[in-house]
């Protein structure tokens, strides 16, 4: 059973860019939540997907903009890139609409340098 | 708005030394504090759930415990394996959103 997603595994961009990150959920999950962890700093929720919608949103910018797919897969978006938007994003999955987060299994996160 | 604060930021240790740490943490109605561990270049990795002033919860090596205001996350006798970032994570009861807030994590180096 695979775990929880993502991809690429490092990214680099440079300021005024558009990213798009991918993450597949653990089987049988079908929620997905999304998290910027700066170096240093502890994981912040951006926001939560369930049944194609976004249902919760953390203190993110509009810059920051998903999608959850069918098959439950999701994507973070962020426009406009900058400097400050360099951090590992950690997708996480779970079951069900109440954020858990006992319950979230996190991937290995996916690396994103803006220069 | 919900605060979590983790002390010390780093830690080293010798195999065998144990040793605490802390998280503190300021929420509008607790609804569950919780542990991660987190290893270079992975996501955290879920330890315990703590509901309420007076639980503890044990697993190998590690005990966490909770108060009204804080929670301690003991290592006894650790092992160079148990090196890695501990995080800290609260969720609230209040506004019905339960986004979590996460302290930045202590790390803890354990020399063998």
């Amino acid at each position: 059973d695979a775990g929880v997603t993502q991809s690429p595994t490092h990214l680099i961009k440079t300021r005024g860019q558009q990213v798009t990150l991918r993450c597949s959920p653990k089987s049988g999950h079908d929620t997905v939540s999304w998290y910027q962890q700066a170096l240093g700093q502890g994981p912040q929720f951006i926001f939560q997907y369930y049944e194609e919608e976004e249902r919760q949103r953390g203190n993110f910018p509009d810059r920051f903009s998903g999608h959850q797919f069918p098959n439950y897969s999701s994507e973070l978006n962020v426009n406009a890139l900058l400097l400050g938007d360099s951090a590992l994003y950690l997708c996480a999955s779970s079951l069900g609409a109440v954020i858990q987060i006992n319950e979230q299994f996190f991937g290995p996160g996916t690396r994103l340098t803006v220069l | 708005e919900d605060q979590v604060t983790q002390s010390p930021e780093a830690l080293r240790l010798q195999e065998g030394e144990s040793s605490s740490l802390n998280c503190s943490y300021t929420v509008s109605g607790l609804r569950g504090l919780f542990w991660y561990r987190q290893d270079p270049g992975k996501g955290p990795e879920f330890l315990f759930t703590l509901y309420s002033a007076g639980e503890e919860k044990e697993k190998e090596r590690l005990k966490a415990t909770l108060t009204k205001k804080e929670s301690f996350l003991h290592i006894t006798a650790p092992k160079p394996e148990d090196s890695a970032t501990y995080l800290c994570a609260v969720q609230a009861t209040s506004g019905g959103s339960y986004i979590p807030t996460f302290g930045r994590g202590t790390s803890l180096i354990v020399h063998p």
